[in-house]
């Protein structure tokens, strides 16, 4: 079955304990991205990456990094969590930036972070 | 640079009536529209999208949508609503020649019996 697959599904964690979100496609998918949602301010990206060893940041990169070794997995790591990154963490993957850019973006279940 | 407006938070409708939920986009450039939905503890999925051609969308579940330039919206009806369309839905936009989507803050769809 073709899907994006995080872990954590749920974590509780405190200021300044270093943790890391993974995220892997089975898709084959060379783009992938981080979105974070909050309420009333919608899906935000954070960082993204158009192909192995290729990332960028997106409009909230602050306090998160990522990396992208391999094709299907794109971690997000939060080196010193605070309070402000509590929310619901999405990755997406897209067979193409430009798949992409035309709306053909399949996401994971989402991750929700709760830092105190 | 673009941006999303969605206009309701929250819509409560009653089962088998309509909804419209509205969206209004900005950009300076030519824009491709998408609406996604969220049912409860899952992620997004593609509703519809307007890349070109008619301006009236069909997507899955009988859900449409009608992209006006003149009023830059991109509004989603369904004439008819079932308990299993409550969600959250999420309007988006990406510039044509763009490298990003840009999506609303989200409108909660609560269907009563």
């Amino acid at each position: 079955e073709a899907q994006v697959t995080q872990n954590p599904r749920y974590l509780i964690t405190v200021t300044g304990k270093k943790l890391t979100v993974t995220c892997s496609q089975n898709m084959n998918h060379e783009y992938m991205s981080w979105y974070r949602q909050d309420p009333g301010l919608g899906l935000r990206q954070i960082y993204y990456s158009m192909n192995v060893e290729v990332t960028d940041k997106g409009d909230v990169p602050e306090g998160y990094k990522v990396s992208r070794k391999e094709k299907r997995n794109f971690p997000l790591i939060l080196e010193s969590p605070s309070p402000n990154q509590t929310s619901l963490y999405f990755c997406a993957s897209s067979l193409s930036f430009r798949a992409m850019n035309t709306g053909e973006l399949f996401f994971g279940e989402g991750s929700r972070l709760t830092v105190l | 640079a673009q941006s999303v407006t969605q206009l309701d938070s929250q819509v409560p409708v009653f089962e088998e009536a309509p909804v419209e939920l509205r969206c209004n986009y900005s950009s300076s450039v030519s824009v491709y529209l998408f609406w996604y939905v969220q049912y409860p503890n899952q992620g997004l999925q593609l509703l519809l999208k307007y890349l070109s051609g008619s301006t009236l969308v069909k997507g899955i579940n009988g859900f449409e949508a009608e992209f006006n330039k003149s009023q830059t919206s991109f509004h989603l009806r369904k004439p008819s609503v079932h308990i299993s369309d409550t969600a959250e839905y999420f309007c988006a936009v990406s510039a044509a020649a763009g490298n990003k989507l840009t999506f609303g803050g989200g409108t909660r769809v609560l269907v009563k019996p």
